[in-house]
């Protein structure tokens, strides 16, 4: 079976520092991963996705998150964190050698204060 | 870019009617959509696979009968709920893979349903 976890409910930083979002994931096979983000009452924005290649993916909004198979992890960065990135985050992945359904991670609250 | 939208954005109904809710691929063709249920502050759950031409694919422990859906046509999906009691209020969101295949998903912008 296919998993995501995101081991912290909420993520607070100040403005200008930097974020990080944490992920890991179970597969059978090789991860299709993936970032959401989710405004108040919206629905998911599409931020970025690692499928093959490079280890360090980059975004929209100036994300970047590094595949790393060892750890299995796929955590979100971004360098310098704007107030307008306070969202609701989800990680989610994909196990190539089974469908195509995406199991989320619970979401990870970002709070970046002025 | 991929655009998904849903229709209504909210709804509120009473206890014992039915609601329905449309998902549509805007610029793109969508033969498979996806149904998704997201209660407040927690994750999404897929509650069902929508194939155009053909039946529902339901995750388990979702009612089929009580999640109708209709893949009428290439570009539009829709969700009804039967009979809708309080605890079926949700934010129901779809999404569709984009045109590169299941790569990546494409989200509506989620229908709010408050059940009195």
């Amino acid at each position: 079976a296919q998993s995501v976890a995101q081991p912290e409910d909420q993520v607070n930083v100040a403005e200008g520092n930097p974020l990080t979002v944490k992920c890991t994931y179970s597969v059978s096979g090789n991860p299709y991963l993936f970032w959401y983000v989710q405004y108040p009452n919206r629905g998911l924005q599409f931020l970025l996705k690692y499928i093959t290649g490079d280890n360090l993916v980059k975004g929209s909004y100036g994300f970047e998150a590094e595949f790393n198979k060892s750890q299995t992890s796929f955590h979100l960065k971004k360098p310098s964190a704007l107030v307008s990135d306070s969202a609701l985050y989800f990680c989610a992945v994909r196990d190539t050698l089974r469908d195509y359904k995406l199991s989320f991670g619970a979401g990870t609250t970002v709070t970046v204060r002025a | 870019g991929a655009v998904v939208s849903q229709h209504p954005s909210w709804v509120i109904c009473k206890s014992g009617t039915s609601v329905k809710i449309e998902c549509r691929s805007l610029d793109f063709q969508a033969t498979t959509m996806f149904w998704y249920r997201q209660f407040p502050k927690q994750s999404l759950m897929l509650m069902a696979t929508s194939n155009e031409g053909s039946k529902a694919t339901y995750e388990q422990g979702v009612e089929k009968d009580k999640f109708l859906i209709n893949h009428a046509s290439l570009t539009l999906s829709t969700l009804t709920v039967t009979s809708a009691h309080p605890e079926d209020s949700s934010f129901y969101i779809c999404s569709a893979p984009g045109q590169k295949g299941f790569e990546t998903q494409y989200f509506g912008p989620g229908t709010r349903l408050l059940v009195l």
